[in-house]
């Protein structure tokens, strides 16, 4: 399957702890972007990659959220002294960039992890 | 980023009867994106449009994007169970152009 692969699907963790993502995109694909989502709501825009480079945070982004995309092909997302309002689903897309066109927004999601901060 | 406002809420519809949802705004977007989330699954994208007044249908899915660039509709033709799921629709952010907003979602449920 050539799908964005996210690891873990399900974490729980105690307050206070570290946690770390991994999301792996379409191969092809040179865009990565992380949302976070929670109940009842639209995903919400976290951070973005082109290749390696992360050209984008949201304020959303605090500093206990950390990303990285080394090599410009898997990503991870780490929180640190995880919070209880950190529970929510963490989102994984990615998408090709094109030297011209609109295509260039269409994004393909993963099946994200869901993270529970007991 | 600019906000993105969907309705119905929520629909509770019978198989076999035509769906109609749809999404407005107070700014202009030049892409319109539907997507369809299952629950504990990430939302797959289900159309993309680029022009106002563009029609684009994919199977029993069709979605318009509206000609003052401020509206989309989708609608679903003769549904069937497999339908239930939240659709939201989502549009690149004017701010950033690779962010995307999303709607809250509509929330279909569909029984047999």
């Amino acid at each position: 399957d050539t799908g964005v692969s996210q690891n873990p699907r399900h974490k729980i963790t105690k307050r206070g702890q570290n946690v770390t993502f991994r999301c792996d995109p379409i191969s092809e694909h040179n865009r990565l972007y992380w949302y976070r989502q929670t109940l009842g709501q639209g995903p919400e825009f976290l951070t973005y990659f082109q290749n390696e480079a992360q050209l984008e945070k949201s304020r959303l982004l605090s500093d206990r959220f950390s990303a990285e995309r080394p090599k410009g092909s898997f990503s991870t997302l780490e929180i640190q002294r995880t919070e209880q309002g950190d529970s929510a689903m963490y989102l994984c897309a990615s998408s090709l960039k094109l030297a011209e066109g609109p295509q260039n927004t269409e994004a393909f999601f993963g099946q994200g992890t869901r993270l529970t901060v007991v | 980023g600019q906000q993105l406002n969907q309705s119905p809420q929520s629909m509770f519809i019978q198989e076999g009867e035509d769906v109609s949802m749809n999404c407005t705004s107070s700014s202009i977007f030049n892409t319109w994106l539907w997507y369809k989330q299952e629950p504990g699954e990430g939302p797959v994208l289900l159309i993309a449009l680029y022009k106002a007044g563009e029609l684009t249908s994919n199977g029993r899915l069709t979605a318009q994007f509206g000609i003052t660039r401020k509206d989309s509709f989708l609608n679903i033709s003769a549904s069937i169970p497999s339908d239930v799921g939240i659709y939201f629709c989502a549009g690149p952010d004017s701010n950033s152009g690779y962010a995307l907003n999303f709607g809250k979602g509509t929330s279909l449920l569909v029984t047999p």
